[in-house]
């Protein structure tokens, strides 16, 4: 089955900085990427996606990318505020399956 | 629309005692999820419906079991409970995910410990 690797499980920029989040996956059949952002003690919720027909994907001030042949795909966070400040959760998934998830990214923005 | 609703919010639970996780959703969605959350780690899939009457083993099957018997809910059930699924659950569901949207909505969450 899907495997997905998340790096790194912590990091830390000051504000104005950017951050980068990469996670890999290991089954070629996979077809859609999505990341989500948990603040404490709250649900997961959806910030970005992309399905593999696509390579690249912006919305303001995050972008995912994706790398099929190496299967690897990164979250790109510009200009972060404290507000960034969250668990990000990378997953992978192929048509009628689940989505398996990495083991999160601590993201801590300090002012 | 409520979305995705869980009940309870908190429980604590001796060891070897059972119990249902409710997960009800008004979206109409055919896809509905179990996962669990230990601290510091990601989420791992429980089991997975893609309809009514049928279920699937994720990741992390061992002591769940679940039934789908309507579209709207999709129940998680302990038995024998063990120190070991002291975790927070959540549900999901979505549309088919080869259909128009792929997003996963979760519920609440269920803060389970076992003592």
């Amino acid at each position: 089955g899907e495997n997905v690797e998340q790096h790194p499980s912590t990091l830390s920029v000051q504000e104005g900085d950017s951050a980068v989040i990469k996670c890999t996956y290991s089954d070629s059949a996979s077809n859609y990427f999505p990341w989500y952002k948990q603040e404490l003690g709250k649900r997961p919720q959806l910030i970005i996606d992309i399905r593999s027909n696509v390579g690249e994907k912006k919305d303001q001030r995050i972008a995912v990318t994706l790398n099929k042949t190496a299967k690897h795909f990164s979250l790109h966070i510009t200009e972060t505020q404290p507000e960034d400040s969250a668990v990000y959760l990378c997953a992978a998934r192929q048509a009628g399956t689940a989505l398996i998830f990495g083991k999160g990214t601590t993201l801590s923005v300090s002012s | 629309n409520a979305g995705v609703t869980q009940t309870p919010k908190f429980r604590i639970l001796k060891i070897g005692q059972s119990m249902t996780l409710q997960c009800t959703q008004d979206m109409n969605h055919n896809y509905m999820y179990w996962y669990r959350q230990d601290p510091g780690m990601g989420l791992k899939l429980i089991y997975y419906s893609v309809g009514a009457g049928i279920t699937d083993k994720g990741e992390v099957p061992n002591g769940y079991n679940v039934s789908r018997s309507t579209t709207e809910d999709f129940p998680l059930r302990l038995e024998l409970a063990a120190p070991s699924q002291t975790s927070v659950y959540f549900c999901a569901s979505s549309y088919p995910t080869s259909g128009r949207a792929n997003e996963q909505f979760f519920g609440p969450g269920t803060r389970l410990t076992v003592l």
